[in-house]
């Protein structure tokens, strides 16, 4: 069964600071990991998708994540983070072949940015 | 291009009640899937529809269930509501089924069981 794990329920940074939200993954197969954002009272919206074309994706908002296969992770950064990146964010996983579109979520990270 | 469509936003429904929400995704999507979110679950898989067949089903009670229309809109039921069924559900199309298809989310039906 494919599973993600995001370390740390709540980040904090100030604005202009570096993004670092982890993201591990467990999957028996090759897996299919995307990251998605998600503002108050509203739905997901996907910030990028990695499919095994290149190890480092690059997303809207600035935002990029790097699948690194010896370490599991596929952690999302972004160089300077703005106000506007204040959001729970979630990584999730598709691998299981035959298993359709369904996607496995970690539990989010919710970003807190200070001024 | 319209977005995913959920209605209604919000829902207040009493414990026993049956309740319906609806989904409209984009147009030429033909894959629909229903997720629930709640603060101690998280997101959790509901099943997912193609081209009006259930393809996958997430592990719930029977009280839950769904169906898709020839049009792909899909609309979800869940019966005898339970305290525990508020939540934010939320439902997601893509154009096609398989592990690298997109999946774009409605802005969700939040239902509260009182």
């Amino acid at each position: 069964a494919q599973s993600v794990t995001q370390l740390g329920s709540h980040v904090s940074v100030s604005e202009g600071a570096l993004v670092l939200l982890r993201c591990n993954y467990s999957s028996s197969v090759p897996p299919y990991l995307f990251w998605y954002v998600q503002y108050p009272n509203q739905g997901l919206q996907l910030l990028l998708k990695y499919t095994s074309a290149a190890t480092l994706v690059k997303g809207i908002n600035g935002f990029e994540a790097e699948f690194k296969k010896s370490e599991t992770s596929f952690h999302l950064t972004k160089p300077s983070a703005h106000m506007s990146d204040a959001a729970e964010y979630f990584c999730a996983v598709r691998g299981l072949t035959g298993g359709g579109n369904k996607l496995t979520f970690g539990t989010g990270t919710q970003l807190k940015v200070e001024l | 291009k319209a977005g995913v469509t959920q209605t209604p936003r919000y829902l207040i429904k009493t414990r026993g009640q049956q309740v319906t929400l609806s989904c409209s995704p984009i147009s030429g999507h033909r894959s629909v899937s229903w997720y629930q979110q709640t603060p101690g679950q998280g997101l959790q898989f509901l099943f997912e529809y193609f081209s009006e067949t259930q393809r996958n089903k997430g592990n719930f009670p029977g009280r839950f269930s769904g169906r898709q229309f020839s049009n792909s809109r899909s609309e979800m039921n869940v019966s005898t509501l339970e305290l525990g069924d508020s939540a934010l559900y939320l439902c997601a199309s893509s154009l096609r089924t398989g592990k690298e298809a997109e999946a774009f989310f409605g802005q969700g039906t939040r239902l509260t069981v009182v």
